[in-house]
């Protein structure tokens, strides 16, 4: 596609629910990163994929939380029993192959847990 | 850890004013720096980069930046600013040696007087 797109744009969650936010990259685009944005604050590190390896996953806050890119292209995170502190926009973004690049943002999905 | 710190959280100017946002990371090695913007409702879009050569840095919409090595700095420049600069800025590394996570700094909100 011409953007990185991501779905829903907005999810509301009850606390406790399971939630999966989608991310689909620019078409060929190698790395796939996850970002979590609290309100006023820049983007945190979640993960990030090479193809479908998750090579570092060290910004993710719990082991509740969960990332997956079985095929190299979409990926998927999961947050499992959602809390309140989970509430945030969440940001993927794809860079492509090449040293001078730039990532791709997506629009984020922003996560109301209530 | 590498980490970015930006300096101002909230700047206001009139429209015509020069702007000037303060950017330093903490990392000994070769980097690449960023900057991105975020306009109200819209995703983040990158301004410009510096991946290497010429320090300062020219980008869309007349911003431009200045890496300074001795100083761990690079500043975000607009000698004349417009109320659609109206948004959210966000200076940003990546370490030169792994294509790996992108660090944001917390972000500066710029709001420009008609």
């Amino acid at each position: 596609g011409a953007g990185v797109s991501q779905s829903p744009r907005y999810k509301v969650a009850k606390r406790g629910q399971d939630v999966a936010l989608r991310c689909d990259p620019i078409s060929g685009h190698v790395s796939l990163f996850w970002y979590q944005q609290a309100l006023g604050q820049g983007p945190e590190f979640l993960t990030y994929f090479q193809n479908e390896a998750q090579l570092d996953k060290s910004g993710l806050p719990s082991d509740r939380f969960f990332a997956e890119r079985p095929e190299g292209s979409v990926s998927t995170l999961k947050i499992q029993r959602t809390q309140q502190e989970d509430s945030a926009v969440y940001l993927c973004a794809s860079w492509g192959r090449g040293g001078d690049t730039e990532a791709f943002f997506g629009q984020g999905t922003r996560l109301t847990v209530v | 850890a590498q980490s970015v710190s930006q300096h101002n959280h909230h700047v206001i100017l009139s429209e015509a004013a020069s702007l000037e946002l303060g950017c330093n990371y903490s990392y000994g090695g070769t980097v690449n720096l960023f900057w991105y913007v975020q306009y109200p409702g819209q995703h983040l879009q990158l301004l410009l980069k510096y991946f290497s050569g010429d320090p300062l840095v020219k980008g869309i919409k007349g911003f431009e930046a200045e890496f300074i090595k001795s100083k761990f700095s690079f500043n975000l420049r607009k000698p004349s600013v417009q109320w659609s600069d109206t948004a959210e800025y966000f200076c940003a590394v990546t370490v030169y040696s792994s294509a790996s996570k992108i660090i944001f700094g917390s972000g500066t909100r710029l709001s420009i007087r008609p």
